[in-house]
């Protein structure tokens, strides 16, 4: 069975550190993988996704992943944290059972804290 | 930019009515999504549906039920609301299963039945 893995409900960082926050994976075929954040009383947004090519990934707001094949893992990264970043934090795996439909499972979310 | 949007971001409701969560994407995706988020259990798929009048079971179906007579619009009905349906509702749309096609998510729709 397809599944994604957050195993951190809650990330703290200091602004200005680097912060990572985890995701591994289990599918069959070949995984399509994405992060999604969610601020406060909002919808998801989109911040990258991996499809093939590059295993280091780069997307919205200087954040970026990288893909690791024999982990299977899809940790999220950024250099240098902003309170601003503070958020849920959502990864995500393409179902590739799900025939012609691009289904997603999520993982249940981390929660990120960016102190002053 | 894609636009996904949820009409009615905060709703309050009786147990036993029946309710609608309104839908409408304007990049002429095919396939349009609804899902439910709860705490510590992420977002789980309620149903999909990838062409007008088209519709799958999600993972959790029960209770609810869809409608898509337009492609542009997709609506959640729960028949006869119970305090358990107590949750966010996302909606979210994308292009067929390509390589990887990104899903667009509305705002939310807060849904409290008491």
């Amino acid at each position: 069975a397809q599944s994604v893995a957050q195993p951190e409900d809650q990330v703290n960082v200091a602004e200005g550190n680097p912060l990572t926050v985890k995701c591994t994976y289990s599918v069959s075929g070949n995984p399509y993988l994405f992060w999604y954040v969610q601020y406060p009383n909002r919808g998801l947004q989109f911040l990258l996704k991996y499809i093939t090519g590059d295993n280091l990934v780069k997307g919205s707001y200087g954040f970026e992943a990288e893909f690791n094949k024999s982990q299977t893992s899809f940790h999220l990264k950024k250099p240098s944290a902003l309170v601003s970043d503070s958020a849920l934090y959502f990864c995500a795996v393409r179902d590739g059972f799900s025939g012609g439909y691009n289904k997603l499972i999520f993982g249940a979310g981390t929660r990120l804290a960016v102190h002053p | 930019d894609v636009k996904v949007t949820q009409s009615s971001r905060y709703l309050v409701k009786r147990t036993g009515e029946k309710v609608f969560l309104e839908c409408v994407q304007d990049m002429d995706h095919e396939n349009m999504f609804w899902y439910r988020q709860d705490p510590g259990l992420g977002l789980r798929l309620i149903y999909f549906s990838y062409d007008v009048k088209m519709k799958e079971k999600g993972d959790i179906p029960e209770g609810y039920s869809v409608s898509r007579e337009k492609k542009e619009r997709f609506s959640l009905i729960l028949e006869s609301a119970s305090t358990n349906q107590t949750s966010m509702y996302l909606c979210a749309s994308s292009l067929p299963r390509a390589a990887g096609n990104t899903i667009y998510f509305g705002e939310g729709s807060w849904l409290t039945v008491v």
